[in-house]
């Protein structure tokens, strides 16, 4: 969805080094998700925010941390990369009026870590 | 806990022949349930949803899915499969507790001509 934009599409960083991922939307959506694809494994859901001042751990946080700095973007860190963090990262938007909205998700981050 | 389980890891059709993708789910309550495809080096697109109402839910790109409640299935097809609809497919529960979704883990659909 062209609504919701992500950089860097991909990255290759090493072992230790600190990382962001951004997430930008022009949706005017309210709700943001970070996941991680992994083969096999589907989507797993890492952080969402449901607005500025509200940020909830998904399934998978350790490792990870996050900051809301509007409601347009939403960013993605790994404070010191490991190999195992290497992914396919996807940032998710959905309106909160209407509780069963779907999500829109951006392209995507191809995130390697050697 | 909700989830869903997509069986199949793969699913081989010939052009112009039926298709479909399976889904089977878990949940406490109503089940409010969702496709996404992926085409390759793109993010998940929305298909369709069931929130209530038919059972069966038409959808983009000629897609269609069937829920049935006793056999808590929600399964995609079309009549009539494009080679462009080869890609991965995903099944998603929206948790009823928390609002996220929950993702099965993919079936990659392949369409020989």
């Amino acid at each position: 969805d062209a609504d919701v934009t992500q950089t860097p599409r991909n990255r290759i960083t090493k072992t230790g080094k600190r990382i962001m991922l951004e997430c930008s939307q022009t949706k005017g959506h309210d709700r943001m998700y970070w996941y991680r694809q992994d083969p096999g494994l589907g989507l797993r859901l890492i952080y969402y925010s449901f607005d500025v001042k509200d940020i909830n751990k998904g399934e998978i946080s350790d490792g990870y941390s996050v900051s809301r700095q509007a409601q347009a973007k939403f960013s993605l860190s790994l404070e010191s990369a490991i190999p195992n963090q290497t992914a396919l990262y996807f940032c998710a938007t959905s309106e909160i009026a209407g509780k069963y909205n779907e999500q829109f998700f951006g392209p995507g981050t191809r995130l390697t870590v050697l | 806990a909700q989830s869903v389980a997509q069986p199949e890891d793969q699913v081989n059709v010939a052009e112009g022949n039926p298709l479909t993708v399976k889904c089977t789910y878990s949940v406490s309550g109503n089940p409010y349930l969702f496709w996404y495809v992926q085409y390759p080096n793109r993010g998940l697109q929305f298909l369709l949803k069931y929130i209530t109402g038919d059972n069966l839910v038409k959808g983009s790109y000629g897609f269609e899915a069937e829920f049935n409640k006793s056999q808590t299935s929600f399964h995609l097809k079309k009549p009539s499969a494009l080679v462009s609809d080869s890609a991965l497919y995903f099944c998603a529960v929206r948790d009823y507790n928390t609002d996220k979704l929950i993702f099965g883990t993919g079936t990659r659909l392949q369409v020989f001509p």
